[in-house]
């Protein structure tokens, strides 16, 4: 079974912080795959990232920076300097390889950003 | 890419009543497609995912019931809700090559 972990309930920063939210998976999957989104209040989940297993290179995309670590099984994901709009609840998720693709998500990280 | 509609946006039925959620896809063919449930507390549940136009499995036993009858469109049902049936719903889009899932906007069910 597929297991994720976000341990941060909740965290709160003043804006221009550097933050980190914290993920570790479970699988005996072979292949998998990992996934960040956010959703902001407005309910809707946007992706943020993608990594395959294979795949260890640490990702940077404007402030946003992510570390998969597969020793420790973990894919953290950062944000520099934080702004206010930052603010939203962060979900990690895992799927495997199999042709269903079901994502299997962490309990999220409600992330405040004050001004 | 693909766009996911949702409707209704928001619904208060009464315990007892039907649902009907429906979601559509637009922008891509031969999708999978997923509803998820996410109750007060955030964890989002995967509730029912379908691989083709018929095909539906479940992932976790309810008095919800699920059906494709088109390539991109994607029904939840109930024919008698439950107190414990209240929650966002989403429905999620995916392809098999890339592996993310684009949500919708959500539907909020109330349940009185």
């Amino acid at each position: 079974a597929q297991k994720v972990t976000q341990a941060q309930t909740e965290i709160s920063v003043v804006e221009k912080e550097d933050v980190t939210l914290d993920c570790v998976y479970e699988t005996r999957d072979t292949t998998y795959y990992l996934f960040w989104y956010k959703q902001p209040p407005s309910g809707e989940l946007v992706f943020l990232i993608r990594r395959n297993s294979f795949d260890e290179q640490n990702e940077i995309s404007g402030r946003y920076s992510w570390n998969f670590q597969k020793s420790t099984s973990s894919f953290n994901f950062t944000i520099t300097a934080s702004q206010v709009v930052d603010s939203a609840v962060y979900f990690c998720a895992l799927s495997g390889s199999g042709s269903a693709r079901q994502l299997t998500f962490g309990s999220g990280t409600q992330l405040t950003v004050l001004p | 890419s693909q766009t996911i509609h949702q409707w209704p946006a928001t619904l208060v039925q009464p315990v007892g009543s039907p649902l009907s959620l429906e979601c559509t896809v637009e922008g891509t063919s031969n999708p999978n497609l997923y509803w998820y449930r996410q109750a007060a507390g955030r964890g989002l549940q995967l509730l029912f995912y379908s691989v083709g136009i018929g095909q539906i499995s479940s992932e976790v036993p309810q008095n919800l019931s699920a059906s494709r009858p088109q390539d991109r469109q994607f029904i939840l049902s109930s024919k008698k809700l439950l107190l414990s049936d209240s929650g966002f719903y989403l429905c999620a889009c995916g392809d098999r090559g890339r592996g993310e899932l684009f949500f919708g906007e959500g539907s909020r069910l109330t349940v009185l």
